[in-house]
């Protein structure tokens, strides 16, 4: 089956680079995103990479994907303040159900 | 402006009452979900339609119903067979098949029973 896993809490000091990790079992993943939510509010899609690529960058935001450990990171260079939120990862299949699969989210909190 | 659009943004439910939460979105997608969000689990997949009056179930489709009469419309009937609704409820919609856009997601209902 299809299974997403983060760690729940990352604390990081403003400036400093965030890195927030991510581990899937489909190994049929076509796309793989990362959302934020902030308290109390809907999903906002941040990035994404598709799964014939190593990395992706995007401004602050870079995403590394590693196929064969099926493990994808982003990080966010010269974290602010405002970045503190919940992140979520993403995947969805090629096969089986046509939704996709959330991680638990990674809560991150940054320290002025 | 386009957009996915949930109301109420928070609902109070008695025990054993039944709860329509609405859903309704002016993107043209074509493709509906309804995800519960419980603190530190994520997101669960309840029910989720990629066309009008057709819908699948998800993990924790047990205690809901969903119908899709319309395109631009997904409400979800918490019903008083789901016996811990309290939950943040997200609706989304997207475009039929995966691609770079993903989904666009609504600010969601907080539900709470009392």
């Amino acid at each position: 089956g299809e299974d997403v896993e983060q760690s729940l809490f990352l604390s990081v000091r403003e400036g400093d680079s965030s890195v927030i990790n991510c581990t899937y079992t489909d190994s049929s993943s076509t796309y793989l995103y990362w959302y934020k939510q902030e308290p109390g509010a809907g999903l906002q899609l941040l990035t994404y990479i598709f799964s014939n690529m190593d990395m992706k960058q995007d401004q602050r935001l870079t995403v590394l994907l590693n196929k064969k450990d099926k493990h994808l990171s982003l990080r966010i260079a010269d974290t602010q303040t405002g970045d503190s939120a919940i992140y979520f990862c993403a995947e969805r299949g090629h096969t089986g159900r046509r939704a996709l699969t959330f991680g638990s989210g990674t809560r991150l909190q940054v320290q002025p | 402006d386009g957009g996915i659009t949930q109301s109420p943004k928070y609902l109070f439910r008695k025990e054993g009452q039944n709860v329509t939460l609405s859903c309704e979105q002016n993107l043209n997608h074509d493709a509906m979900y309804w995800y519960r969000q419980d603190p530190g689990q994520g997101l669960r997949l309840i029910y989720y339609s990629q066309i009008v009056n057709d819908f699948q179930k998800g993990d924790i489709a047990e205690g809901y119903s969903v119908s899709r009469e319309k395109k631009e419309s997904f409400p979800l009937t918490v019903t008083s067979a789901q016996k811990n609704p309290t939950a943040f409820y997200l609706c989304a919609s997207s475009i039929i098949g995966g691609t770079e856009y993903g989904y666009t997601f609504g600010s969601g209902t907080r539900l709470t029973v009392v």
